[in-house]
């Protein structure tokens, strides 16, 4: 079993819809849980992390950790064509040693 | 923000060649510097651990012998892919963890061909 699981996608959705990005993790010892964004050729950006159970939101952004389930999500509301990229979720238990899922292609449909 | 660097973000290489990879933080001193690989369409790899002063901690899989990372000093970390071969051709990115309240910042990348 791969430690952190994303779909891969691709996940289409139109322009001002929410989109939903899904993640889960192996290791319940666990600690922190990141949601990076990727453009093609570039470098992955922090979008969000969350530490405790429950949501979290900044902006059109929106985390969301259930570690009874090893479950985290980030949700995208008014999504727009910007925010079409691929979607790492990463997890750490300590040491910002990150793991990262395989990554959601996202694409927002103008 | 906090900036790292990563020189150069492209080389393309002959076979059998090495080729050296910096990761510089620019603005913050760090102790511990990651080093990534990343497939296309595949997501990033940890191959190693850098720490600043001593030996770099490899995952399990990645030839330390192959892969030299040297962290030097508290703002550089150098890659070095020794005999590279057309397999080893992939973007290789950086993160590096402020010694000072623990944020974790990512390079630009660099992307290797190797030919």
């Amino acid at each position: 079993q791969k430690e952190v699981e994303q779909n891969s996608g691709p996940l289409s959705v139109p322009e001002g819809a929410i989109a939903s990005l899904n993640c889960t993790y192996s290791d319940r010892g666990s600690q922190s849980f990141f949601w990076y964004r990727q453009y093609s050729g570039k470098s992955p950006e922090l979008i969000m992390f969350i530490y405790s159970n429950g949501d979290k939101e900044d902006g059109r952004f929106t985390a969301q950790l259930n570690k009874a389930s090893q479950y985290v999500s980030l949700l995208i509301r008014d999504s727009q064509p910007s925010d079409s990229a691929t979607y790492l979720c990463a997890v750490t238990g300590g040491a910002q040693k990150l793991v990262f899922g395989q990554g959601t292609r996202l694409t927002i449909n103008p | 923000g906090a900036v790292v660097s990563q020189h150069p973000s492209w080389v393309i290489c002959k076979s059998g060649t090495s080729v050296k990879i910096e990761c510089r933080s620019l603005d913050f001193q760090a102790t511990t510097m990651f080093w990534y690989r990343q497939f296309p369409k595949q997501s990033l790899m940890l191959m190693a651990t850098s720490n600043e002063g001593s030996k770099a901690t490899y995952e399990q899989g990645v030839e330390k012998d192959k892969f030299l990372i040297n962290h030097a000093s508290l703002t550089l970390s150098t890659l070095t892919v020794t005999s590279a071969h057309p397999e080893d051709s992939s973007f290789y990115i950086c993160s590096a963890i402020n010694r000072i309240g623990g944020e974790l910042f990512f390079g630009e990348g660099s992307r290797l061909t190797v030919l």
